[in-house]
Order: structure tokens, then sequence, then C-alpha cells
């Protein structure tokens, strides 16, 4: 057990430019979590999947971000046209079916110039 | 809409010291979760919650889930330094998805 594993850990980029995140979750966990969490702040739900099936999406998920998770394994969050507001740290998480506890990992920090 | 609020926001306490952070909502929870975060790095699950009036310890932290489930308390007794970080509370419903965060109390101890 490797733990949550996000890549990369830190992205700054340019206004406009799209970015794409990489998560890769715990092998045995069904579901996988997309948060985001600004300075001061808690994380905020954005979408979750239940393997391949994306169930549900945040208000806060505007049509420029998209998320995927093929075949049920690893999952990414790509955010096209990207805003100075969009900067924030993105975390992943993932958890078995009808657990409350997930297992975060460390987060890819995204800054937006 | 379900909020969950913390407070103290932030607190600054001499080792040694017992400190209590509260988090509270006016909606029911199926469960309750507390992490610890610190800079730069993903929450830490600590404990989960599940019934109400439910009291657990690890070492020494104390948790507690409010008899009517909506609101829970973290208690540190004898704080060391290695406490300092982001306490974070975060509340689910049936099911366990699109959990939801407080703000988090930010802590720090003081050798």
């Amino acid at each position: 057990d490797t733990g949550v594993s996000q890549d990369p850990r830190h992205k700054i980029t340019k206004r406009g430019q799209n970015v794409t995140f990489r998560c890769d979750p715990i092998s045995e966990h069904n579901r996988l979590y997309w948060y985001r969490q600004t300075l001061g702040q808690g994380p905020e739900f954005l979408t979750y999947f239940q393997n391949e099936a994306q169930l549900e999406k945040s208000r806060l998920l505007s049509d420029r971000f998209s998320a995927e998770r093929p075949k049920g394994s690893f999952s990414t969050l790509e955010i096209q046209r990207t805003e100075q507001g969009d900067s924030a740290m993105y975390l992943c998480a993932s958890s078995v079916r009808d657990s409350y506890g997930y297992t975060f990992g460390s987060g890819t920090r995204l800054t937006v110039v | 809409t379900q909020l969950l609020e913390q407070s103290p926001q932030f607190l600054s306490i001499q080792e040694g010291e017992n400190l209590t952070v509260y988090c509270n909502s006016s909606s029911v929870f199926s469960s309750l979760q507390w992490y610890r975060q610190e800079p730069g790095e993903g929450p830490v699950l600590l404990v989960t919650v599940v019934t109400g009036g439910e009291v657990k310890k690890l070492k020494r932290l104390t948790f507690q889930f409010g008899d009517a489930r909506k609101d829970s308390s973290l208690h540190i007794t004898a704080a060391q330094p290695g406490d300092t970080g982001l306490y974070l509370c975060a509340g689910a419903n049936t099911g366990g998805f699109k959990t939801i965060f407080g703000a988090g109390t930010r802590l720090f101890v003081k050798a």
C-alpha cells in the first residue's frame, strides 16, 4: 500500500493555459474524490467517482473543469483556460465503498500567474 | 446547504496545556471525521465517530460526537509541539460520499 499519489506536486501556469493533474488512488479503493482547498479554508468537494463512473459533480466545477477515471484506476483533472481564481491546492482522496474516512494524497499546488 | 463551523479558528498555546476545539452544524450527519493537515500536505484521518454521544480516545486526543449528531469536539491533553497543525472536522451522510469540511482550527504549540 503506497498511499494516494498525485502528480505533479506543484504547477505554475500562465493564465489561459490548460493544465492536467493525475491521481493514483490506493489500488483496492473503488471510490475517488477530488477536492479543492484555498488558503485558510477547508477542502471543498469537486467531484467523485465510483469505479469509472462519475457520480456527482459540484456546482464549483465549471465547464472549464473535467475529470475522468478510465478503467476505474487512476484519475485526471483537467482545467482549461486557467484563471487566477483557479489557484489552489487540488486534493485527491480515495476510499472503499461506504467507508466514511478518506485517504488523501499530498495534493497538487496550482499557481496561475 | 450543510455547513460545519469550527472554533476557534486559531489557537496558540504553551507545551503542556490542554485545549478543546469545536465543530458545530445545524445539520445532522451520519458520521463525523477529524483530520490533521500539515503545510503543503493532504489531510490525514485521525478518527471517525458514528454514534451520537460516542467518545473515542487516541492517546492524548479525545473525540466526542454530540448526542444529536450535529456537533463534535476534540480535546488534547498536555499538548506537544508535534500537535501543531490544522485540525479539520468533516461530516458525511449515509454512503460516505460528498463529505463536507469545516474551515479548520490552526493550532500552534510552543515549546
